[in-house]
This record gives structure tokens, sequence and C-alpha cells, in this order.
């Protein structure tokens, strides 16, 4: 299957200072990607659908300001968190839509976990 | 809105016992629905989808799921597992219309060898 990659996989920072988590799509393009959070013992949560060349899309109740999306290529998405705080600890997820070859499937990366000092 | 539901958050079985996992959706349109599966340490993996044709799906590893529509429904089944399937399964459902992935709470499976 295709392969999603994340960077870094795990990051330690202070309150107040940002983060930016890079989601490269290894062996496919990738013009749509998505941004989840996944809370201990819970589910994935979409925080965004990032698409390449535009603006990302944001669900209800995540903060556009706060988490920045950039999709500049058709193979990197990053997110950004900016002025971290405690409550942003979490882990984050990306995925990737693979539409190529008659298929369209989301293959997702390893994830990055996340925490606020 | 759409939803998921999974009935069962935690599931212990033996080893060669035969497992089903439940997923119900709530949504008012035609679907496609996955199951992925999440290995301790590892990212979410694909086991199976349905588009369309067959509602019987077979996925990897001995998996396969039945779509019933009237049921709203996807149950994952596997007749007999092994102790490598301990992971966290997880059922997801997206309209054809749109590309947003809804996901159900998670069933975490474990297999006592």
């Amino acid at each position: 299957g295709a392969v999603v990659s994340q960077h870094p996989s795990w990051v330690i920072c202070k309150s107040g200072t940002s983060v930016k988590i890079e989601c490269r799509s290894l062996d496919f393009q990738a013009t749509t990607m998505f941004w989840y959070r996944q809370f201990p013992k819970q589910s994935l949560m979409l925080m965004a659908t990032s698409n390449e060349g535009s603006k990302a899309t944001y669900e209800q109740g995540v903060e556009k300001d706060k988490f920045l999306i950039n999709h500049a290529s058709l193979t990197l998405s990053t997110l950004t968190v900016t002025s971290a705080h405690p409550e942003d600890s979490s882990f984050y997820i990306c995925s990737a839509r693979d539409q190529g070859g008659g298929t369209d499937t989301q293959y997702f990366g390893p994830g990055t976990r996340l925490t606020v000092l | 809105a759409q939803s998921v539901s999974q009935h069962n958050h935690h599931v212990i079985l033996s080893e060669a016992a035969s497992l089903e996992l439940g997923c119900n959706y709530s949504y008012g349109g035609t679907v496609n629905l996955f199951w992925y599966v999440q290995y301790p340490g590892q990212h979410l993996q694909l086991l199976l989808k349905y588009f369309s044709g067959d509602p019987l799906v077979k996925g990897i590893k001995g998996f396969e799921a039945e779509f019933i529509k009237s049921k709203f429904s996807f149950n994952l089944r596997k007749p007999s597992v092994q102790w490598s399937d301990t992971a966290e399964y997880f059922c997801a459902v997206e309209g054809k219309s749109g590309n947003k992935l809804v996901f159900g709470a998670g069933t975490i499976l474990r297999v006592k060898s």
C-alpha cells in the first residue's frame, strides 16, 4: 500500500512556542490531505482538510489561527500549532488521499505525539 | 450529521475463536465504508473497504466485512483469530459526495494465546 510519513514522531515543547509537523506522501501524489487529533482512548477527530494550492477547510470548533495548515505541494502538508499550550498536547495524525489508478483511499501517517509543558 | 457506532469498546478472545465486531452508521445518503486497524505502536492501516458491488468484502489477513444496507451496518468478521490480531479496530464512513472520514470510537481486541 501507499506510504505516508510524518515528522517528527514526537516533540516536547514549552508553552507559548510553535511546533510544525510535516506530512508526506512518499509514493503517490495527494491533492487532499487530512489532519486528525486523537485523544487517549478516543477515536480520531478530523481537524481539517488540506487542499493543495488552496486554503484548508477546518472542522467546527477548530481554531484556524491556532492550527495553521499549508499544503504547498502534492506530497507535503504541514500543520503548525501556534502558541502551544498544555491542552494542545495530543497525538496528531495525518492522512493522504490516493486517487490514482482508480483507487480512492486514505492512507495514514504514523502520528506525531505532541507534549506541551 | 454522519456518525459511526461501534458496539464494543473492549473484546477479549482466545486464539482460534471467531470474531465479529459490530459497526453501525448514520448517514443520509450513499456511503463508502472502511475498517482500519491500529496495531500497538503502529499507525492506522486499511483492512478493507466497501465502495459498491458485492456487499461481502474480503480484506487482508483473513478479515471480511458485510455491508447490510437495510441495517446500516458493516460488521467485521474473522473465523479464527490469532494472537497477532491484538489491536484496535476502527470502523469509518465517508459520504460518496464528500471526502471526510468519520470514525467510530474503536474496539480494542485482545487475543489470549
